[in-house]
């Protein structure tokens, strides 16, 4: 079983539809949840962290169930910007700790 | 965020050749610093985590001997990929951490002919 496991999609949606992305992570010691947004030939970039208690960020929105061992994002009114690669990413605590990636979701907003 | 540099952006060269990366964390001083790799369609790979004045420490299956790597100071670290061969072609990414998360450089694309 991979660590960090992701439906690779594509996700083709409409713009302004809601979309929503899942993640499950095999180590029950995991303590860092993030969503990264990575582009075509780009480096992931930190889109954000994941909080027990769920988080928002304007459109996105992140939750965790430990106890499922479950991560979620929810992209509201999806933009024609919003097409990439989300990869999903654990961690441990530390400052130096190593992550762990998904193979990450594609995704595609068309007209 | 963090901002990381890395140089070149991309490099083509011949098999047999040995190629330098490097990574410098630009606003922040970085006591570690992680090497990636990434294959098309495949996640990032850790291949080895790179510490300011001692060791790296590599992941399982990675070459030391083949991937070298020097964090001589807190804002730099570099990967040295020796005699390179057609299968090290590949997407390099280094990685350093601040108090808010992980940040990436915009990667290094290796392509050995």
């Amino acid at each position: 079983r991979k660590e960090v496991e992701q439906d690779p999609g594509p996700f083709n949606v409409p713009e302004g539809a809601t979309v929503a992305f899942n993640c499950t992570y095999s180590n029950s010691a995991s303590q860092s949840f993030f969503w990264y947004r990575q582009d075509c030939r780009k480096e992931p970039k930190l889109l954000m962290s994941v909080y027990s208690s769920g988080n928002e960020d304007g459109r996105f929105t992140a939750q965790l169930n430990r106890a499922s061992q479950y991560i979620s994002l929810l992209i509201r009114d999806s933009k024609l910007s919003d097409s990439a690669t989300y990869l999903c990413v654990v961690g441990p605590t530390g400052t130096a700790s190593k992550l762990t990636f998904g193979t990450g979701t594609r995704l595609q907003v068309t007209l | 965020g963090a901002v990381v540099s890395q140089h070149p952006s991309w490099v083509i060269c011949k098999s047999g050749t040995s190629v330098k990366i490097e990574c410098r964390s630009l606003d922040f001083q970085a006591t570690t610093m992680f090497w990636y790799r990434q294959f098309p369609k495949q996640s990032l790979m850790l291949m080895a985590t790179s510490n300011e004045g001692s060791k790296a420490t590599y992941e399982q299956g990675v070459e030391k001997d083949k991937f070298l790597i020097n964090h001589a100071s807190l804002t730099l670290s570099t990967l040295t990929v020796t005699s390179a061969h057609p299968e090290d072609s590949s997407f390099y990414i280094c990685s350093a951490r601040d108090q808010v998360g992980q940040f990436f450089g915009p990667g290094t694309r290796l392509t050995v002919l």
